[in-house]
């Protein structure tokens, strides 16, 4: 069973525009969300993350929302830029575990 | 600050032989490795983890005879793929945890590409 699913599978939006990217999750013990990028052929970074404690995280221009209640969350990046192009993770542990659990990631192509 | 290096970068190995890549954990103590392997496709698998003086956990679908892990000391994890195949292609990433930094972050290193003819 997957334990993180992501949604959609690619995305294209225009220089300026939000691009929303969207997560769930199966199990409700899961108490940290980091998201991670990956550009072409480089290793996958850490982006943002966000504990159940907030349903909301913001940094810049990449804001994460969290409904704990559906277990869903996702990533909003407003005035997206093509320097956003990247495949963008959403992965899930409990922080006492060592061990993320990844979606299958959502590729973003921002068209200037 | 922390860093994770794996190495080599990429290798190339014939298929039924054998390749070994290696983590090395600067500026903290990686109490904890986990090793995972992207596909092409860019879908993570984790294949184990490894904690200092506790026995390497595998996931399902990856056994230690396939993919035995040495875990020696707080700064170095290396992982050997034996008879390796087609299916065994994809980037290995190893995510290190630990020391005083926050629980919370998991560095990982760039990744050995393994390729196979």
């Amino acid at each position: 069973q997957q334990q993180v699913r992501q949604s959609p599978q690619s995305l294209t939006v225009w220089e300026g525009e939000t691009a929303i990217l969207n997560c769930s999750y199966e199990d409700s013990t899961f108490d940290y969300f980091p998201w991670y990028w990956q550009f072409p052929r480089e290793s996958p970074a850490l982006l943002i993350a966000i504990r159940p404690v907030s349903n909301k995280k913001e940094d810049g221009r990449f804001t994460i929302f969290f409904n704990k209640r559906e277990k869903k969350l996702s990533l909003h990046i407003t005035d997206s830029q093509p320097g956003d192009s990247a495949t963008y993770f959403c992965a899930a542990t409990m922080s006492n575990y060592n061990v993320l659990y990844f979606g299958s990631g959502t590729k973003l192509t921002v068209e200037p | 600050g922390a860093l994770v290096y794996q190495y080599p970068r990429r290798t190339i190995c014939k298929s039924g032989t054998s390749m070994r890549m290696e983590c090395q954990a600067v500026g903290f103590q990686a109490t904890s490795v986990a090793w995972y392997r992207q596909s092409p496709q860019k879908t993570f698998e984790l294949i184990a983890l490894s904690t200092v003086n506790s026995a390497i956990k595998y996931e399902q679908n990856f056994t230690q005879e396939k993919f035995p892990i040495s875990h020696p000391n707080l700064s170095f994890s290396s992982m050997t793929v034996l008879n390796a195949y087609l299916e065994d292609r994809g980037l290995y990433l190893c995510g290190a945890r630990g020391g005083h930094f926050s629980n919370e972050r998991l560095f990982f290193g760039h990744g050995t590409k393994l390729s196979v003819l």
